[in-house]
């Protein structure tokens, strides 16, 4: 079956540097997103990685690695407007995605 | 700017009525998706539109329909309401059906079926 695993909570402090970890198992592959949820709120968008590497974004990093079937997106500089869920989503061969339950951010001053 | 916007944002239904969850966007976008988001649970993916005029069955299809008469709107409809369709319905929508598009989200309707 098709899986996406990403930790249920993480809890970190402002200012610092947190990574929230996605792997994921699905029958082909064609890229990755992360989305960002403030709780109440709707999805929005951070990243999509389709090839290996880190993609930075401001504050944001995105890394994926194809054959580790692994990502993580990193956060810099933390701000308690950070505090959310992050969702990991991978794409699968048919296109469709497959969404991760996501990772509850929780940012201590 | 508008954006994504679903009605109604929330909805308490008794079990066996029919009812009837809208979406429109005014960003021109060709795709449109409804999404169920349950707690401890990924998004899932109810019906999709990649243009006016078609629609697909997703992941959990069963119990809803879709209809998709222009590009704006696409609402979705629970023929006969069970407690376990109680979920918050995301509609979303993304400017091409293409793998790589971002995907832009309305604010949710929270539905209980009681």
């Amino acid at each position: 079956g098709q899986n996406i695993d990403q930790p249920t909570e993480m809890t970190a402090t402002e200012g610092a540097i947190v990574q929230i970890n996605c792997t994921y198992q699905t029958s082909g592959f064609n890229g990755l997103f992360w989305y960002q949820q403030h709780a109440g709120e709707a999805p929005t968008f951070l990243s999509y990685n389709v090839l290996d590497g880190l993609e930075e974004k401001g504050r944001f990093s995105s890394f994926l690695s194809r054959s580790k079937g692994y990502s993580y997106l990193l956060l810099k500089e933390l701000q308690m407007k950070d505090s959310a869920s992050y969702l990991c989503a991978a794409v699968d061969s048919n296109y469709q995605l497959i969404w991760g339950a996501g990772t509850k951010l929780i940012i201590k001053p | 700017i508008a954006g994504i916007t679903q009605a109604p944002t929330s909805q308490i239904l008794a079990a066996g009525r029919r009812m009837t969850l809208r979406c429109t966007q005014d960003m021109r976008h060709n795709a449109m998706y409804w999404y169920r988001q349950d707690l401890g649970l990924g998004l899932r993916l109810i019906h999709y539109s990649n243009t006016a005029g078609t629609t697909g069955k997703g992941e959990v299809p069963d119990g809803y329909s879709v209809s998709r008469a222009n590009t704006d709107d696409f609402p979705l409809t629970l023929a006969s309401a069970v407690p376990s369709q109680t979920s918050v319905y995301f509609c979303a929508s993304s400017r091409t059906g293409a793998v790589d598009t971002e995907a832009f989200f309305g604010q949710g309707t929270r539905l209980t079926v009681v």
